[in-house]
Parts: C-alpha cells; sequence; structure tokens
C-alpha cells in the first residue's frame, strides 16, 4: 500500500512569491491534515478536512494561505504572499476511522525556505 | 483547553543505559487515545505506540509507555538506549473525531 505522498519535496522562495503544496493521502483515508514545522519544533496543526470538508481551519492565517479538498481525496495548500516567517516544513498526513482514534500516517514533507 | 506537554527539550543519554521521556496532558474528554511519534533526520514522524487503556502497558521495539488517566500522563520509556534510537520524539493526544494535539518534542541523542 502506497503511503502518503506529498511534492514538491523542497522549495525556495523570495519574500511575496507564493507557492502550492500538493498531497495524495492514503487510499481510502478519510482524514487529511496539513501541519507546519518549524524547525527543532512540533507539528503545528493548520488545517484538516473529513473528505471534503474543512473541520477545522482555526490555526490557518487566512489573509495569505487556502487549503482545498475538492474530491475528498487530494489536498493542495497554497501560500499567496510568503514571509520569511513561513520557513517550514509542511507535513501532511491522512488518516482513517473517523471517530475511532486512528494513528495518524505522514507524509515525507516539503521543506520551505522563503528568503 | 486541550493540550500535550513534553519536558526536556533535548535529553541525552549513554549507550546502555535506561532512558525516560515524559509527557503529560490537560484534557476535558475521558476517551482518550495517545500515540509517541518518532522522527528521524529528514524523516516524517511515524507512530512508535499507541494506547487508549488506561494502565495497560504498550510495548514496540523495545520501548514502552502505560497511559495513566490519573496522572495525565504517558510517559515513554526503554530499558537499554541504543545509537539508533537518536531522533525527535513526540507524544500526540486524540480525543476524538480525529482531533490531534501535538507537544513540542523531545531530541533524544544516545552517544558510546
Amino acid at each position: 500500500e502506497a503511503g502518503v505522498t506529498q511534492s514538491p519535496r523542497y522549495a525556495v522562495l523570495q519574500e511575496g512569491q507564493a507557492v502550492s503544496f500538493w498531497c495524495d493521502p492514503i487510499s481510502g483515508h478519510d482524514t487529511l491534515y496539513w501541519y507546519q514545522q518549524p524547525r527543532d519544533q512540533g507539528p503545528q496543526l493548520l488545517v484538516y478536512f473529513r473528505d471534503e470538508a474543512v473541520i477545522d481551519n482555526s490555526q490557518l492565517p487566512s489573509d495569505r494561505f487556502s487549503a482545498v479538498r475538492p474530491k475528498g481525496t487530494n489536498s493542495t495548500l497554497k501560500i499567496q504572499s510568503a514571509k520569511q516567517g513561513d520557513t517550514a516544513t509542511y507535513l501532511c498526513a491522512s488518516s482513517s476511522d473517523w471517530g475511532n482514534y486512528a494513528e495518524q500516517f505522514f507524509g515525507p514533507g516539503t521543506r520551505l525556505t522563503v528568503l | 483547553g486541550d493540550s500535550v506537554t513534553q519536558t526536556e527539550g533535548l535529553v541525552t543519554v549513554t549507550e546502555g543505559l535506561p532512558v525516560k521521556l515524559n509527557c503529560t496532558y490537560q484534557t476535558t474528554y475521558l476517551t482518550i487515545a495517545f500515540f509517541w511519534y518518532v522522527q528521524y533526520l529528514n524523516e516524517a514522524p511515524q507512530v512508535l505506540l499507541k494506547s487508549s487503556t488506561d494502565n495497560k502497558r504498550t510495548e514496540h521495539q523495545g520501548f514502552h509507555a502505560t497511559l495513566h488517566k490519573s496522572s495525565s500522563s504517558f510517559h515513554l520509556q526503554k530499558s537499554s538506549a541504543q545509537l539508533s534510537d537518536s531522533a525527535l520524539y513526540y507524544c500526540a493526544l486524540n480525543t476524538g473525531y480525529q482531533n490531534f494535539y501535538f507537544g513540542k518534542g523531545t531530541s533524544l541523542t544516545v552517544i558510546p
């Protein structure tokens, strides 16, 4: 069974540029998460979906970040105008068994550097 | 609100000696699940241990942890640390309906 895949693996931007990250969860997993992991810190939840619906995006900086999962499978996270403070690894994770305390499976992440 | 606290951001232990990484939590939910994730350098976090049963020991790859709801803790232990155990360790709380809270992580370094 294929794991969670993400692309690109690395991105380097100037401040003000836009970037999109793509995630393909494990087949059949209904829940998909996006985390931001600054260097030497734990994953910090940005947004998560059940199928195509946003369950919680309260930690997503809505003025510059957006996330969609239109068909309840793949997902895209976009930063409209990147800032140096956005430098981090962006992790996607998926899980199944909604309501059943299932574990999350993480993708390899996209390492973003904003100069 | 719900939260997870990991103490000791950096832990260094000599190979062969025991290691304990602390994790406590705060939640109003009675039914929860707890996880320890391990993240090796330049890799994604992966599950090491999982538990949802109070006072039941869970073991995997030589590590063990017991969820103690009375003290709101889920400490990770190993009796004999190995060089290959050097990594970042995160504890995570699942309060249901896939609502996860991660601790800030503990960096474990095992030295010869």
